[in-house]
């Protein structure tokens, strides 16, 4: 099945430092959704966007709805031990419909 | 959110044999959908049971295969026959928040090893 590019594959940050990574589909989604996932752990949602050029905050984490509604991004600003962890987007095509995954980002963090 | 059980946490299994893994929701939902995790891969959707019908399945998964019941609003088992070591992966299961249809909330997964 399909499946979202994520870039970077992976990334090794200094604690403090501000993230940034993309998610990008060749198809159009109505909805956005960031995980994270801890090893042995089940992802939890981050946060979730609805509309074109949508920007959300969680804390340390914003993300956006890209304008052309084939790619989202995150950013995470001043990273700590915790953010460690994969990161997935996820795009949803219509209301209730399944997702579609990205590859994931692994972050590590180092002191 | 929805809290998501399931058990078993982890087995390791024999090739040939089945497993069935669980997945109990504190509040009642519509659809509910189970998905793969091969290592060091991203989720890939297996199919979504809603109570009272046949569970749908992707493309490059089968029934009799991945045989999935739903006998209630919050409950719902995948069974995965006859095993080989290439369906060692995390299963998942994961359901839309009560409060939105496009949110979904995954359990904590089953990380199968077969040998």
């Amino acid at each position: 099945g399909q499946q979202l590019n994520q870039s970077p594959q992976s990334m090794f940050i200094q604690e403090g430092e501000d993230v940034s990574m993309n998610c990008t589909s060749s198809s159009i989604f109505n909805t956005w959704l960031w995980y994270k996932q801890d090893p042995g752990e089940g992802p939890v949602l981050l946060i979730a966007l609805y509309k074109a050029g949508e920007l959300t905050s969680n804390g340390r984490l914003t993300a956006q709805f890209g304008i052309t509604r084939k790619d989202s991004f995150l950013n995470i600003s001043a990273s700590i031990p915790s953010d460690v962890g994969i990161y997935f987007c996820a795009g949803q095509a219509g209301t209730a419909s399944k997702l579609t995954f990205g590859t994931g980002t692994r972050l590590q963090v180092t002191l | 959110s929805a809290v998501i059980s399931q058990k078993p946490s982890r087995d390791i299994c024999q090739r040939g044999t089945s497993l069935t893994i669980q997945c109990q929701v504190d509040s009642q939902v519509t659809m509910m959908f189970w998905y793969r995790q091969q290592p060091g891969q991203s989720l890939t959707l297996i199919a979504t049971a809603n109570q009272g019908s046949e569970a749908t399945y992707e493309s490059g998964f089968v029934i009799d295969k991945f045989p999935i019941s739903r006998p209630n609003l919050t409950f719902s088992t995948l069974t995965v026959s006859n095993m080989s070591p290439e369906d060692s992966s995390i299963y998942l299961c994961s359901v839309f928040s009560g409060s939105s249809v496009n949110e979904q909330f995954f359990g904590p997964g089953t990380r199968l090893t077969v040998l």
